[in-house]
């Protein structure tokens, strides 16, 4: 069965510090990959999304960036937080292809930026 | 730009009960619909799927879909204090990714 790994759980970090967060799907392959954040009382923003190794979609403008180093693993970064930075970081995969599939999520990384 | 508009609630009944959660989106090409549940503090878990018009059940939970409406609906039957969360709709086209709303804070009262 397929499990996706997400980690750091929670992380407080302070303004203008580095961030990396890392995700790894097993029992796949060639998985699409994708990095949401939801802030405080509001809905998932999908900030980035992956379909293959090195391919990285941007969906928002910001200060974040997104890598695919290998086929399952994706990371989330940034050179300098913000404080509108802090968010609960959700990472999901699903199979590719046209129709359907459902995203599944990791436990995602409560992120306090101070 | 694809929208996916639910209610925000809370929406609250009592033990036992039905609860009816509502979601509308904008892309008429939509095609693949979904149902997550989340748990304060938690990730959101997958609970429905639903692709054709009309209604597909699984267990005490139904999701109805109207895609002449762009409409998606979720019925929770007997409802239970475990069920209080948020329900998240989501929305796929084709290659697009998920769309999701805002969600619908649900508190079931015992």
């Amino acid at each position: 069965s397929q499990t996706i790994h997400q980690w750091p759980a929670t992380l407080v970090q302070p303004v203008g510090s580095p961030l990396s967060l890392e995700c790894t799907v097993e029992g796949t392959s060639n998985p699409n990959l994708y990095w949401y954040r939801q802030a405080a009382g509001r809905g998932l923003q999908l900030l980035f999304y992956s379909v293959g190794i090195g391919q990285i979609s941007s969906e928002v403008p910001q200060n974040l960036s997104a890598s695919r180093p290998q086929d399952r693993q994706f990371i989330l970064s940034s050179k300098k937080l913000l404080l509108s930075d802090s968010g609960f970081y959700l990472c999901a995969w699903n199979t590719g292809g046209f129709w359907n599939t459902e995203a599944f999520f990791g436990q995602g990384t409560r992120l306090t930026v101070v | 730009q694809k929208e996916v508009e639910q209610n925000s609630g809370p929406l609250s009944v009592p033990e036992g009960a039905i609860a009816s959660l509502n979601c509308t989106y904008s892309d008429r090409g939509s095609q693949s619909f979904f149902w997550y549940r989340q748990y304060s503090g938690k990730s959101p878990e997958l609970i429905m799927s639903i692709y054709s018009n009309g209604d597909k059940e699984d267990g005490r939970f139904t999701a109805q879909l109207n895609k002449a409406s762009q409409y998606v609906s979720l019925l929770i039957r007997d409802s239970q204090p475990s069920d209080s969360a948020t329900y998240l709709c989501a929305v796929r086209s084709g290659y697009s990714t998920l769309t999701f709303g805002k969600g619908t804070m649900l508190l079931v009262s015992p």
